[in-house]
């Protein structure tokens, strides 16, 4: 129980060009999602955090109109990085939490975004 | 703001030998403590958590980790570790409001040697 996905598994994208990378929550309902970016051998910063039906909550220093976060259903987030240039590149994980305090997150696999 | 710190980066450890993963954090409250382990191409995957309670927790593969307050300590221990341990750690403290953010250590790669 408790899985999580996330895809594309990883995308290559030309400079200036948008992406979409979805986050499920496969077998419970996600109150909360959480998004983290994750550079090379470092630990994950996260970037913002949603609920579903309302507005996300960013970290200080995310850009809210570069990251654009949707939060449509109980059971899918999606992140779409806009007009992505190379230092966008990284590593993106999702969580899902079932609760709303106190409950674990669990994790996708991630999404590794190469911008050309 | 709450911080945590792995200090170290990473950890070779003969395989059957025992393992012990340092963790230290900062925050003003009762923490929700944490510990994922990170597989290449895999997800974060929950060891363990501490709420509340025993402070000696145990979690799946054989992995324990014990809450020491007066340490802001929360190290991970495993008593013979198997090759199929190696891959990244990381310690995480979870913030006690409704959202449940979590900040992560810079994490503590472990090499498993025959």
């Amino acid at each position: 129980g408790a899985v999580v996905s996330q895809h594309p598994s990883w995308v290559i994208c030309k400079s200036g060009t948008s992406v979409k990378i979805e986050c499920r929550s496969l077998d419970f309902q996600a109150t909360t999602m959480f998004w983290y970016r994750q550079f090379p051998k470092q630990s994950l910063m996260l970037m913002a955090t949603s609920n579903e039906g309302s507005k996300a909550t960013y970290e200080q220093g995310v850009e809210k109109d570069k990251f654009l976060i949707n939060h449509a259903s109980l059971t899918l987030s999606t992140l779409t990085v806009t007009s992505a240039h190379p230092e966008d590149s990284s590593f993106y994980i999702c969580s899902a939490s079932p609760g709303s305090g106190g409950d674990t997150q669990y994790f996708g696999p991630g999404t590794r975004l190469t911008v050309l | 703001a709450q911080s945590v710190t792995q200090p170290d980066i990473h950890i070779t450890v003969s395989e059957g030998a025992s393992l012990e993963l340092r963790c230290n954090y900062s925050y003003g409250a009762t923490p929700y403590l944490f510990w994922y382990v990170q597989s290449p191409g895999q997800g974060l995957q929950l060891l363990l958590k501490y709420f509340s309670g025993d402070t000696l927790v145990q979690g799946i593969k054989g992995f324990e980790a014990e809450f020491k307050r007066s340490q802001s300590s929360f190290n991970l221990r495993k008593p013979s570790v198997h090759w199929s341990d190696a891959a990244e750690y990381f310690c995480a403290v979870g913030e006690n409001t409704g959202f449940q953010k979590l900040v992560f250590g810079t994490g503590t790669r472990l090499l498993v040697s025959p």
